[in-house]
């Protein structure tokens, strides 16, 4: 079974500021990573998938894979309130399911 | 399209009586996971299943622990009987492919006193 690991947080920033969020895993054969955010109290929610080395942005949102040193982290820029939330990294599971890691809890402070 | 659909939203129910938790995936999806969430585990794995046939079932906690997909539009997660520690928020998932986005119910928060 892969393992996908987080720190678990929480994680907190000052707003306006950047956030870094890190994820690791164990097999190398993972071909698609993803990342959920989930409010309290809410079903995770996709915000970014990426499937080859190196960056890929959206908005805000800039997600980062290296599969050689088997990391993909997150980062959010310009850090808002709204973006407290638990963050879930996924990765698919030969191509059948996903496998998510603990999530980690940022807290974006006013 | 409405989403993933999940009932009931809330269940509180005593130790020892069946639990049916319903979900309706989204149309046109061929892969429905069911998934457990608590605060010590985090997401779990239950089971899934492609085009109505389960897949695996190794995440199942026990024998308590049932799921049928009788058709491509519902699936039942049944617990009988049920105890106190399978309290937890149980959500359902559909995806168009394994390895797809997987698009999250609500989810249904279950105690079991």
């Amino acid at each position: 079974q892969k393992e996908v690991e987080q720190n678990s947080g929480p994680l907190s920033v000052p707003e306006g500021a950047i956030a870094s969020l890190n994820c690791t895993y164990s097999d190398r054969g993972s071909q698609s990573f993803f990342w959920y955010r989930q409010y309290s109290g809410k079903s995770p929610e996709l915000i970014m998938f990426i499937y080859s080395n190196g960056d890929k942005e959206d908005g805000r949102f800039t997600a980062q894979l290296n599969k050689a040193s088997q990391y993909v982290s997150l980062l959010i820029r310009d850090s808002q309130p709204s973006d407290s939330a638990t963050y879930l990294c996924a990765l698919d599971n030969y191509g059948q399911n996903f496998v998510f890691g603990p999530g980690t809890r940022l807290s974006v402070l006013p | 399209d409405a989403g993933v659909i999940q009932s009931p939203r809330h269940e509180v129910t005593e130790m020892g009586q069946e639990v049916t938790l319903r979900c309706k995936p989204i149309s046109g999806h061929d892969y429905l996971f069911w998934y457990r969430q608590t605060m010590m585990r985090g997401l779990e794995l239950l089971i899934y299943f492609n085009n109505n046939v389960p897949i695996d079932d190794s995440g199942m906690p026990e024998d308590r622990f049932s799921a049928k997909m009788p058709n491509a539009s519902f699936s039942t997660l049944k617990i009988q009987p049920s105890e106190p520690r399978d309290s937890a928020v149980y959500f359902c998932a559909s995806s168009l492919g394994g390895a797809g986005e997987q698009f999250f119910g609500p989810g249904t928060r279950l105690t079991v006193l």
